[in-house]
C-alpha cells in the first residue's frame, strides 16, 4: 500500500486557472516536501515543512502556495497557471526534517497546462 | 549551485549480467540516496548512505564523500530491475534538500 498518497495522478489545466495538488502521508512523519520535475530535468526541491511550519522555500513565484491543514497533509495550490508549470510534482516526507534522514516520495501528480 | 552528474543516462543489460551506475558530485555531499522509479511512477527507496557501502540483495551501493562520488552496482540483473534509477545527494545541513541526478534508464532483456 502506498504510504504517501498524491491526488490526482494526472491533471490537465488551462492557462490562467488554479489547481490544488493533494498530498497525504501515513508514515507518521513530521516533515513534508514538494519537489518538481520538468521535462528532461532532474527533480528540483520546492518547499519544506516541518510540524506544519514552512522551513524553506526555493520557488521564486508566489503563485505556488503550500497548504498544511493537518500534520500529515501538504497540499500545493498553484494559481494563474502557465504552460511552463507543466511538470510532475512529487510530494515527499521524512521523520523530522532536520537532515540525515531518508526521504520517501509519492508517485507524483503530472500536471499539463494548455 | 550544487550539481550531480549521473552516468550512464541509459543502460541495457542481458538477464544475469551486471553493471554499475555512478554519480559524481561537484561539491562535498553529506549523504546520498538511491531510488528506482517503478512502473507506477513511484520513487522507491533503495539506499541511504552517509559513508561506506551498503548491500541489499543484488544491489550494492558505495559513497565516498571525500572523492565526491557514489556508485550503485547491480549484479545478476533480472527483468524486474528495469526502470529509471536516480541518485540524490544531500549537501550541508539541509538534509531535506536533495539534489537529484538526471537518472539512468535501465533495460534488462532476456
Amino acid at each position: 500500500d502506498p504510504k504517501i498518497i498524491q491526488k490526482p495522478k494526472y491533471l490537465v489545466a488551462v492557462t490562467g486557472s488554479e489547481k490544488i495538488l493533494i498530498c497525504e502521508q501515513y508514515l507518521g512523519h513530521n516533515a513534508m516536501y514538494w519537489y518538481r520535475q520538468s521535462a528532461k530535468k532532474p527533480l528540483e526541491f520546492m518547499f519544506s515543512y516541518s510540524y506544519q511550519k514552512l522551513m524553506d522555500n526555493q520557488t521564486a513565484s508566489s503563485r505556488f502556495q503550500p497548504q498544511s491543514s493537518k500534520k500529515n497533509h501538504l497540499d500545493l495550490q498553484i494559481t494563474a497557471l502557465k504552460p511552463d508549470d507543466s511538470a510532475t510534482y512529487f510530494c515527499a516526507s521524512s521523520q523530522e526534517g532536520a537532515g540525515a534522514e531518508t526521504l520517501y516520495f509519492g508517485s507524483g501528480t503530472r500536471l499539463t497546462v494548455l | 549551485g550544487d550539481q550531480v552528474e549521473q552516468s550512464p543516462s541509459a543502460l541495457s543489460l542481458h538477464e544475469g549480467t551486471g553493471s554499475a551506475l555512478r554519480c559524481n558530485f561537484t561539491t562535498t555531499m553529506r549523504a546520498v540516496q538511491w531510488f528506482r522509479k517503478n512502473s507506477r511512477g513511484s520513487l522507491i527507496n533503495l539506499f541511504y548512505l552517509a559513508s561506506g557501502t551498503k548491500e541489499n540483495g543484488r544491489l550494492k551501493s558505495a559513497f565516498d564523500s571525500k572523492e565526491r562520488y557514489s556508485t550503485l552496482h547491480i549484479r545478476d540483473a533480472q527483468l524486474e530491475d528495469s526502470g529509471t534509477y536516480f541518485c540524490a545527494a544531500e549537501a550541508g545541513n539541509m538534509g531535506y534538500k536533495l539534489t537529484f541526478g538526471t537518472g539512468t534508464s535501465l533495460l534488462v532483456d532476456p
